[in-house]
């Protein structure tokens, strides 16, 4: 079936410690995003791509970092840079065209705890 | 960039009652979506509906884009449709990114 596969789910990590989320997807989607989401609050934009090799900084993207090699893939790193890295984090992708201009379609989350 | 606000931030239902929720934004828009985020985190697509009128069994939504408001109606409600919902939308003033109000929360008791 097709659709945006995170993983893993649930990360324990010590503070100071890098951390990569996986996001994988095979709808044939151009563009890509992560987000962010902290208890009882919205969803705030981290990075986003729009092709292959290109990606582009959203709102807080202090102490992240991405790539985007593949189409199928956006790896989010969360480095030791990032101040309160615990948080629930989103990935997305959207369809080119279609005249449904960024319709957003959503993984199942990672959740991360920095001890 | 673009303000969206949503209410209300909070609202209980016993099971069977109708609802709307509001969601307002501040600038013209080229996408909005409705999303329910279910009690395990997952971001569900309600509705692509930056203009116009759509209807999905009980659930119906209804955008006003000249006075820059969208509604969501669930009507009959189920217990399942608790959760949080999010009103989404994006501008080409603001590089199309998607832009998420701080959600409603839905509890239904049966």
């Amino acid at each position: 079936d097709g659709g945006i596969t995170q993983s893993p789910k649930y990360l324990f990590r010590k503070e100071g410690q890098n951390v990569t989320l996986s996001c994988e997807q095979n709808l044939n989607h151009d563009a890509m995003y992560w987000y962010r989401q902290d208890p009882g609050q919205g969803l705030r934009l981290i990075y986003y791509s729009q092709i292959v090799n290109d990606f582009q900084k959203g709102d807080i993207a202090e102490g992240y970092s991405v790539s985007r090699e593949k189409k199928e893939s956006f790896p989010l790193t969360v480095t030791s840079a990032q101040k309160n890295p615990t948080a629930f984090y989103l990935c997305a992708s959207s369809p080119p065209g279609q005249g449904r201009t960024g319709e957003l379609f959503f993984g199942e989350g990672s959740r991360l705890t920095v001890l | 960039g673009i303000q969206v606000e949503q209410s209300p931030p909070d609202l209980i239902l016993q099971e069977g009652a109708n609802s709307t929720l509001r969601c307002n934004f501040s600038d013209s828009v080229n996408n909005l979506q409705w999303f329910h985020q279910n009690p395990w985190g997952q971001l569900i697509n309600l509705f692509y509906i930056p203009s116009g009128t759509k209807q999905n069994g009980r659930l119906s939504a209804t955008t006003v884009a000249t006075e820059r408001y969208s509604l969501l109606y669930i009507s009959s409600s189920q217990t399942t449709d608790s959760g949080v919902y999010f009103c989404a939308v994006s501008s080409r003033g603001y590089g199309n990114k998607l832009v998420f109000g701080a959600g409603t929360i839905l509890r239904v008791k049966s």
